[in-house]
């Protein structure tokens, strides 16, 4: 298992509501991720950064922020919550050695907004 | 699109049968990757094979590349019910982009005991 971690795991909260989920490495990796993925489907990368107060859109447009004030920490931010955000939030961390760049993977935060 | 394409969605085997995915991708590439995910679960690395080769393994995992016809695939030799997963191919960016995966939507592996 890779030293990335998400918190919370499971999240079930209404309609309007301020969210953050936290995603923390300590393989000391420039490089994070953030990706939406609805059960059964691909991966959409919403958020990268490629390090400290870097912070890049991804494909798939998100109405969710992030930022990267610490190496280490990668959170994402709903400012108000909607059904449609339902979903499972993966992040994860790379360091791009050559032509290398093996993500790692935290287990995901599964997103239920009523 | 740079992303792959899993072949077949999904594959249903008995335990000791062999199982083999494939991916096809659309651009050049510096390699390719396979990751497996358990139900509810973030993705694993499992191998990744660089544009130069032809074939890989890893334990009961092998590889093959193809970029005359940009296309991969994974092979599970003596399958396993632990087996059962999901599998995704990705291929890297290069460029502006060097850094990030591009994934596919990955094929659903169920194995029966």
């Amino acid at each position: 298992e890779a030293d990335i971690y998400q918190t919370p795991r499971y999240l079930v909260i209404g309609t309007g509501k301020k969210i953050t989920l936290e995603c923390s490495q300590t393989m000391g990796h420039d490089k994070m991720y953030w990706y939406q993925q609805d059960p059964g489907m691909e991966l959409h990368l919403i958020h990268y950064s490629y390090g400290v107060n870097s912070t890049e859109k991804g494909d798939l447009s998100s109405e969710s922020t992030v930022s990267r004030i610490r190496t280490e920490h990668f959170p994402l931010t709903l400012e108000s919550a909607r059904p449609s955000h339902t979903s499972q939030y993966l992040c994860a961390s790379s360091e791009v050695t050559g032509a290398k760049n093996i993500q790692y993977f935290g287990a995901g935060t599964r997103l239920s907004v009523l | 699109s740079q992303q792959g394409e899993e072949d077949p969605q999904a594959l249903s085997i008995q335990e000791g049968e062999n199982a083999t995915m494939n991916c096809s991708y659309k651009t050049s590439i510096n390699n390719l990757q396979w990751y497996r995910q358990n139900s509810g679960r973030g993705l694993v690395h499992l191998i990744l094979i660089r544009s130069n080769e032809r074939e890989k393994h890893s334990g009961r995992l092998r590889v093959t590349l193809d970029t005359s016809k940009k296309s991969s695939s994974l092979l599970i030799t003596a399958s396993r019910a632990a087996d059962t997963a999901s599998y995704f191919c990705a291929t890297g960016g290069s460029g502006s982009t060097l850094g990030r995966l591009y994934f596919g939507r990955g094929t659903q592996l169920t194995v029966w005991p």
